[in-house]
């Protein structure tokens, strides 16, 4: 079954502290994944996915097949990072996206 | 930019009412999605479709229909509405199968 999960519901960190949302899927295949983020009254938007690795905002992920994970990071967490985030996998035929149940990012000063 | 709109912010309806939701997209993206997004729960497909006329069931269906006349408009519609629909609904719209949905502003559903 293709499942995504994301074991933290908050995750409340300081300023300048590091930052790593996690993630775990379960999906026979080669997946694709991808990190949303929705800041208060916004809509939820994408932010990165882990077939461009690229870096936005200092977030990065890496796609690790062996622990089937795609955990967020960021090195140095800014009170404008606080939002929810979730992690959501393209489905085996690629039409739609599984997302998981999502993570609060709280960073306080 | 894409522009996903919602016709509604905030319905409240009664048990058993029909509702309608109603999604514009304005830029031409053949696939339309409808997530249902609850506290605890995340985001959960209801529906979801990859061509005008053309729909395919998500996870939780039931108690739900679609409908997709034109291209840049996907309806949701709650037949006869019951308490346990309570909820934020999201449209959102992709290029194919990009896996780069961009979402409305949600409405939010209560059900009395």
């Amino acid at each position: 079954a293709q499942r995504v999960t994301q074991p933290e519901k908050l995750l409340s960190v300081f300023k300048g502290a590091p930052v790593e949302l996690k993630c775990n899927y379960s999906y026979s295949g080669s997946p694709e994944l991808f990190w949303y983020v929705q800041y208060s009254r916004q809509r939820l938007q994408l932010l990165l996915r882990h077939i461009s690795r690229e870096s936005i905002k200092g977030f990065t992920a890496d796609l690790n097949k062996g622990e089937t994970s795609f955990h967020l990071k960021k090195p140095f967490a800014q009170e404008e990072d606080s939002a929810m985030y979730y992690c959501a996998l393209s489905n085996q035929a690629g039409t739609a996206l599984i997302f998981g149940k999502g993570t609060t990012l709280s960073v306080s000063s | 930019d894409v522009k996903v709109t919602q016709s509604s912010r905030y319905l409240v309806k009664r048990t058993g009412e029909k509702v309608f939701l109603e999604c514009v997209q304005d830029m031409d993206h053949e696939n339309m999605f409808w997530y249902r997004q609850d506290p605890g729960l995340g985001l959960r497909l209801i529906y979801f479709s990859y061509d005008v006329k053309m729909k395919e069931k998500g996870d939780i269906p039931e108690g739900y229909s679609v409908s997709r006349e034109k291209k840049e408009r996907f309806s949701l519609i709650l037949e006869s509405a019951s308490t346990n629909q309570t909820s934020m609904y999201l449209c959102a719209s992709s290029y194919l199968n990009t896996g780069e949905l961009f979402f409305g502003e949600g409405s939010r559903l209560t059900v009395l």
